[in-house]
C-alpha cells in the first residue's frame, strides 16, 4: 500500500532563512501531492496542490517541488518568520482514499 | 461560513462509556470525514460519507459508529469506550472527493478514556 515518509525530527532554523521539508512516498506515483499546515490544539489547514505534470508550485514564500522519478515533494519556506513554526504534513489526494504523513515539526527561531 | 464545526473541544471518559462527537460542516459540502490522529502518525480514517444516507468505514472503524441524516452533520458514536481510543479526532469535509479535492478539517476533540 501507498505509505508516506516525512522526518519525525523537528526542524529547528533561525529567521529569515529558508526551510525546506522532504516528502517521500513509496509505490505508485500519485497524479496530486498537496501540503497541510497543522498549528497546535488545531485542525489541518490546505496549503497548495501541485500536479504530477507540475514540476514547481509557488504561492508567495512557500515553493512546492514534485519529483516523480525520486518519489519525492520538497516543501520550502523562503524568508521564514517565527509565525511559520507548526506542523507541515504531505497528503496524496483522494477523498476518502486520502494518504497523510504524520508531518514534519518546524521551529524558527527570532 | 462557520467551515467545520465540532464538539466538545475536550473530554474525559470512563472505560465503558459512551459519547458522541458533534461535527457541522455549512459549506454545502458532500463529503464528510472522521479522522484519528495519535502522537506520531499521520492521520486514520475513521469512517467517511458521500452524502446524507450514505456512509462507509475507513482504516480503522473498530468500536465507532457513525450516521449522516443530512448533509450538514456528521456525528461520530463511541459505544464502550476504551483507552485505545484515547486520541484527537478531527471531522473533515469536502466538495468532491476528487483526487484534487481539498479537505476542510475542524478544530479537533481531545478525547482521554480512563
Amino acid at each position: 500500500s501507498q505509505k508516506i515518509e516525512q522526518n519525525s525530527e523537528a526542524l529547528n532554523i533561525q529567521e529569515g532563512k529558508t526551510a525546506t521539508l522532504t516528502c517521500n512516498y513509496t509505490n505508485y506515483s500519485p497524479a496530486y501531492l498537496q501540503w497541510y499546515r497543522q498549528d497546535p490544539g488545531r485542525g489541518p489547514v490546505f496549503l497548495l496542490l501541485i500536479r504530477e505534470n507540475e514540476k514547481e508550485k509557488r504561492k508567495e514564500r512557500l515553493k512546492v517541488t514534485f519529483d516523480t522519478t525520486l518519489k519525492q515533494s520538497l516543501f520550502h519556506i523562503t524568508a521564514s518568520q517565527p509565525a511559520d513554526s507548526a506542523t507541515y504534513l504531505c497528503a496524496l489526494p483522494g477523498g476518502f482514499k486520502t494518504i497523510f504523513g504524520a508531518g514534519t515539526r518546524l521551529f524558527v527561531k527570532a | 461560513n462557520a467551515g467545520v464545526t465540532q464538539t466538545p473541544k475536550f473530554r474525559i471518559l470512563k472505560i465503558g462509556q459512551s459519547m458522541t462527537l458533534q461535527c457541522t460542516q455549512d459549506m454545502n459540502h458532500n463529503y464528510m470525514y472522521w479522522y484519528r490522529q495519535d502522537p506520531g502518525m499521520g492521520l486514520k480514517l475513521i469512517y467517511y460519507s458521500v452524502g446524507a444516507g450514505i456512509t462507509d468505514k475507513g482504516e480503522v472503524p473498530n468500536g465507532y459508529n457513525v450516521s449522516r441524516s443530512t448533509t450538514e452533520d456528521f456525528p461520530l458514536r463511541l459505544e464502550l469506550a476504551a483507552p485505545s481510543q484515547t486520541s484527537v479526532y478531527f471531522c473533515a469535509s469536502s466538495y468532491s472527493g476528487g483526487r484534487a479535492d481539498t479537505q476542510y478539517f475542524g478544530p479537533g476533540t481531545r478525547l482521554t478514556v480512563l
